[in-house]
């Protein structure tokens, strides 16, 4: 049961460009999205992420979309740079029990390689 | 402010015997998360522990595997007679409060391979 989806196992941009990584969910009660970066054989690094009550949050190259109605979001890295190259998880938070927490379900990841 | 600190880095252990991870969450933060990272797979949560307390542990496998967070000291996740199955990238994070809202940083990770 895949509650968090990000469907390209990989993506391949030109440094300068754009870089849009998505993810997919399927559980209505996720109230909170994170992204995370993750280079080999190390911990997932908090990137950036955005509440349920908002539609768009920005922070310098970064930023993450979110569509309720679609149950999509996505994380736009402009201008790509060689050194963002790693693996971006989609995570996800929920409210359980009338209690919050940070209990993340992560999506599949997806893997980024910028060119030079 | 040192970060999550995990250790070991790497854990060898043959079949059978037991595996002990560390987990020394970030100063201020009484919260901790384990997770598990399979080859070519996202983070699966595992068990939410508070001090001396076991909050969620859904994750969980119901056997072999046990995970506490002592009054002192460094979270542990326990691994009994381990298999092979079990070798994986097991990720500690913590954070502030337990809501929502709040970012979870993470350890390093200790890789355990089971020969």
């Amino acid at each position: 049961d895949q509650q968090v989806k990000q469907n390209s196992p990989s993506l391949s941009v030109q440094e300068g460009r754009i870089s849009i990584l998505n993810c997919d969910y399927t559980n209505s009660m996720f109230d909170y999205f994170l992204w995370y970066k993750k280079y080999p054989a190390e911990g997932p690094t908090f990137l950036i992420s955005i509440s349920s009550i908002k539609d768009k949050n920005e922070d310098g190259r970064f930023t993450v979309f979110l569509n309720k109605s679609a149950k999509h979001l996505s994380l736009h890295i402009v201008p790509s740079q060689p050194g963002d190259s790693a693996v971006y998880f989609c995570a996800a938070s929920a409210i359980s029990g009338g209690t919050s927490y940070g209990k993340l379900t992560f999506g599949q990841g997806t893997i980024l390689t910028v060119h030079p | 402010n040192a970060g999550v600190m995990q250790n070991p880095r790497h854990l060898v252990r043959r079949r059978g015997q037991e595996a002990r991870l560390r987990c020394s969450p970030m100063k201020g933060h009484s919260h901790v998360y384990w997770y598990r990272q399979l080859p070519e797979e996202g983070l699966k949560f595992m068990v939410y522990l508070q001090k001396e307390n076991i909050i969620d542990e859904s994750g969980m496998p119901k056997e072999r595997f046990s995970a506490e967070f002592p009054k002192e000291g460094p979270s542990i996740l326990r691994i009994q007679q381990v298999v092979r199955g079990d070798s994986a990238a097991y990720f500690c994070a913590s954070s502030t409060t337990g809501g929502t809202n709040t970012e979870a940083f993470f350890g390093q990770g200790t890789r355990l391979t089971v020969v």
